[in-house]
Formats: C-alpha cells, structure tokens, sequence
C-alpha cells in the first residue's frame, strides 16, 4: 500500500518568511495530493490540493508543488502569519474508480514567532 | 453544500464498555465513507471506509467495527472498549464524484 512520509515534524518560523513541508509517497499510481490544516481540538481543514496532471497550484499565500519522477510535493507558505499556526498533514490517494482512500503523512507542527 | 454531522461530540467510557460513534452526511449521495482515528499528538489513521450501502471495508485489525445501513449514515461500534481506544475519531465523506475528503467535527473518546 502507499507509504506517505513528511518532514519537518515541527517548524518553526519568524512571522512574515516562509515555510516549507515537504513529503514523499511511494505508490506511483497515487494521482491526488491534498494538505490539510488542523488547529488544536479541531478537525483537519483542506488548504489546497494538487493532481497529478498539474506542477504547482497557488491559492494566495500558499502553494503545492509536485514532482511525479521523483514522487514528492511540497507546500509552501509565504509571508506566514500568526494565525497560520497549526498542524499540517500531507496525503496522497489514488484515485481507483471510486476507491479513494486517503492515506496521510505524520504531520508538520507548524509555529509562526511573533 | 454537503454538511457532515458526527456525534456525540465527547464522550468518556469505562474499559469493556460499548461503543456506538454515528454519523450523518447532508448534502451529497452515494458518497465514499470512512472513519479515521487519530490518537493524541499523532497522525491519521484509516480504520474503515466504505463505498456503499453494507460494503465495509477494514483498514487495521481491532475491536472496532462500521456499518452503514443507509446511504448518509455510517456507524462506528465496538462491544468492549480497551484503554488504547481513546482518541479522537473523525468521519469523513467524499463529495460529489471526485475524491476529495471532508471531515466532521470529531469525536472525543476517552476509555477510562
């Protein structure tokens, strides 16, 4: 089955850089990689997500990058606020008639320094 | 718009107590199913996911087990909780024909 690994396990950041998670996965079939945002108590929120026919997607201040050859993708946070503060989880699916099942990094604790 | 709708929302067991986690989709038919848990501090895990009515599909061994009697409803249940049952489980649905995931609110499950 696919195997999903993501890195950093915590980050952190000065308000206003950039921030980095990246994660590889194992099955060459998955085609669909989403990230979700989840604050402490609450349920992961989808960010953005990516397929695999497309390199990058931007939505504002975060993006996706995907490398199908070497099977990782990235998200990237730009100018981070406060509020971005939180748990990152990376995932990878392939898309099987129906069949999605959703199998996800470790996840990426995310602090943003004031 | 579709809606998930878990309950209850917390909840606190004895060990060897049953277990009973419903929950209802809005919005949206014949979607993808599947209940995740995800213990304190860590990550996701699969236990179950289903494609229709009474298909179930078991991710990991344990003393849980799901049913779905009706398109929108899916059940999470086990006859005798264990202490490593405690978590924070979460329903989840697809939405229209892709394979994006939504989640409930979750459901917080101490076993005490």
């Amino acid at each position: 089955g696919e195997n999903v690994e993501q890195h950093p396990s915590t980050l952190s950041v000065q308000e206003g850089d950039s921030a980095v998670i990246k994660c590889t996965y194992s099955d060459s079939a998955s085609n669909y990689f989403p990230w979700y945002k989840q604050e402490l108590g609450k349920r992961p929120q989808l960010i953005i997500d990516i397929r695999s026919n497309v390199g990058e997607k931007k939505d504002q201040r975060i993006a996706v990058t995907l490398n199908k050859t070497a099977k990782h993708f990235s998200l990237h946070i730009t100018e981070t606020q406060p509020e971005d503060s939180a748990v990152y989880f990376c995932a990878a699916s392939s898309s099987n008639f129906g069949n999605e099942k959703l199998t996800f990094g470790t996840g990426t604790r995310l602090t943003i320094i004031p | 718009s579709q809606t998930i709708h878990q309950w209850p929302a917390t909840l606190v067991q004895p060990v060897g107590s049953p277990l009973s986690l419903e929950c209802t989709v809005e919005g949206t038919s014949n979607p993808n199913l599947y209940w995740y848990r995800q213990a304190a501090g860590r990550g996701l895990q699969l236990l179950f996911y289903s494609v229709g009515i009474g298909q179930i599909s078991s991710e990991v061994p344990q003393n849980l087990s799901a049913s779905r009697p009706q398109d929108r409803q899916f059940i999470l249940s086990s006859k005798k909780l264990l202490l490593s049952d405690s978590g924070f489980y979460l329903c989840a649905s697809t939405r229209g024909s892709g394979n994006t995931i939504y989640f409930g609110e979750g459901s917080w499950l101490t076993v005490v």
